[in-house]
């Protein structure tokens, strides 16, 4: 079962406009999300995170929403830039003794100049 | 470079042979993970280590795959007589427990079995 969903296989937005990358998930016992960008052939790097006791979190161009109820996350990225243009991936961390993080499948983003 | 090293970052090799791929964390971080991702799909979790003890491995590690952290540092992951579904990149991640929430990637290494 996926216990994180990313359903936009892909998005494109103009350079300048808004990006909005949405994640769901299920399990309840999660404790922290975090967003990573992946460029080809190179591995995952962090970008932003939040705790289940937040509802935002900001840095600089990056701003993730949390919605709990609804087991919703959401990354905002204003403006978009041409370097945004890569994978996002959502993910969550169970909240037991490992940390271990569960991905979603990831969005591709491509943001047009 | 303080940040997950890992190699080799390709390798391509005959189905049947044997591979071993290895990781060096970021300096003190006491967790390490490894991860595999196929083309499509996000990082699944494979193992992880406290320090030098493997503490859990997913149903994903069939008993081809061999992970070890002898001195708590390095790690290596070893999958033996290879299959062509094993083709992926394999991910190595550290983190801290005591500080940050943070796991930090490698830049990964790309296997292809043919």
């Amino acid at each position: 079962d996926q216990q994180v969903k990313q359903n936009s296989p892909s998005l494109s937005v103009q350079e300048g406009r808004i990006s909005i990358l949405n994640c769901d998930y299920t399990n309840s016992m999660f404790d922290y999300f975090l967003w990573y960008k992946k460029y080809p052939a190179e591995g995952p790097t962090f970008l932003i995170s939040i705790s289940s006791i937040k509802d935002k979190n900001e840095d600089g161009r990056f701003t993730v929403f949390l919605n709990k109820s609804a087991k919703h996350l959401s990354l905002h990225i204003v403006p978009s830039q041409p370097g945004d243009s890569a994978v996002y991936f959502c993910a969550a961390r169970l909240m037991d003794s490992s940390y271990k993080l569960i991905f979603g499948s990831g969005t591709r983003l491509l943001v047009r100049p | 470079d303080t940040g997950v090293s890992q190699n080799p970052r390709h390798k391509i090799t005959k189905r049947g042979q044997n591979v071993t791929f290895r990781c060096d964390p970021i300096s003190e971080h006491n967790r390490l993970y490894w991860y595999r991702q196929t083309l499509g799909q996000g990082p699944e979790f494979l193992t992880y280590f406290q320090n030098e003890a493997q503490l859990e491995k997913s149903r994903l590690l069939s008993d081809r795959f061999s992970a070890e952290r002898p001195k708590g540092s390095f790690s290596t992951l070893e999958i033996q007589r290879t299959e062509q579904g094993d083709s992926a990149m394999y991910l190595c991640a550290s983190r801290q427990t005591d500080s940050g929430n943070t796991i930090y990637f490698g830049e990964g290494s790309w296997l292809t079995v043919v």
